[in-house]
């Protein structure tokens, strides 16, 4: 399995709703991303974890919570969001290699999550 | 600051012809630049990975090439096809491990018949 798995591929929410965006991998890669992507605009880092634990976060707003339940699920709690969060969410993955002398990340993207909150 | 700067914007070009796309980064520490190829509403999809050791890397029609003196990347598309039609974004990776990307805005190319 070489691939980033997201649900739903679509979300209408409003704004009191609280919903949740799911991700999961079977690489066995332990950095697992959330992005946030408006259009026509290149992906915006939200949250990093690292082996299950959060260790980059954006200083992202609390109405998105993110959870790492365990090396290949990662979810995005949402709650209380506003009109402007509406956006493309991409999840990715990252394994670490070493190519060309070098260690690199290299990260697999997910297809995304296109919510839209009224 | 780190940055990395894309153009065109857009371009516009007839299926079977040639592109060439240009990115320019200020990224430290540099780690290692990426190509990615993305569909209107999809994830972005890697084309290339390039180390500060390597200079040029194919993927089938797709040919990066990478100069790290003069800090410039290109994507060179060959033989365009209508599938080709996606935005295109450079990402360059700071850090030590290369787990922080830098993106590009992207090139927005359309492939007509």
């Amino acid at each position: 399995d070489t691939e980033v798995t997201q649900t739903p591929k679509h979300l209408v929410m409003g704004m009191t709703n609280k919903k949740s965006l799911k991700c999961e991998q079977h690489m066995g890669h332990r950095a697992m991303y959330w992005y946030k992507q408006k259009a026509k605009k290149p992906p915006e880092l939200m949250f990093v974890y690292s082996y299950e634990k959060l260790s980059i976060n954006e200083s992202v707003p609390s109405r998105f919570s993110p959870e790492c339940p365990n090396s290949s699920l990662l979810n995005l709690h949402l709650h209380a969001l506003q009109p402007e969060d509406s956006a493309l969410y991409l999840c990715a993955s990252s394994q670490v290699r070493l190519a060309g002398g070098a260690l690199i990340h290299e990260q697999f993207f997910g297809p995304g999550t296109r919510l839209t909150v009224l | 600051k780190n940055q990395v700067e894309q153009s065109p914007q857009s371009l516009i070009i007839l299926e079977g012809k040639n592109c060439t796309l240009q990115c320019n980064y200020t990224v430290s520490p540099f780690s290692n630049l990426r190509w990615y190829k993305q569909d209107t509403g999809r994830g972005p999809v890697s084309l290339t990975i390039m180390t500060f050791s390597e200079n040029t890397k194919s993927n089938g029609r797709y040919t990066a090439t990478l100069d790290a003196d003069t800090k410039q990347s290109s994507l060179h598309i060959t033989a365009s096809q209508l599938s080709d039609s996606a935005s295109y974004i450079c990402v360059v990776s700071a850090g030590e491990y290369g787990n922080k990307l830098v993106f590009g805005a992207g090139t927005i190319l359309r492939v007509k018949s």
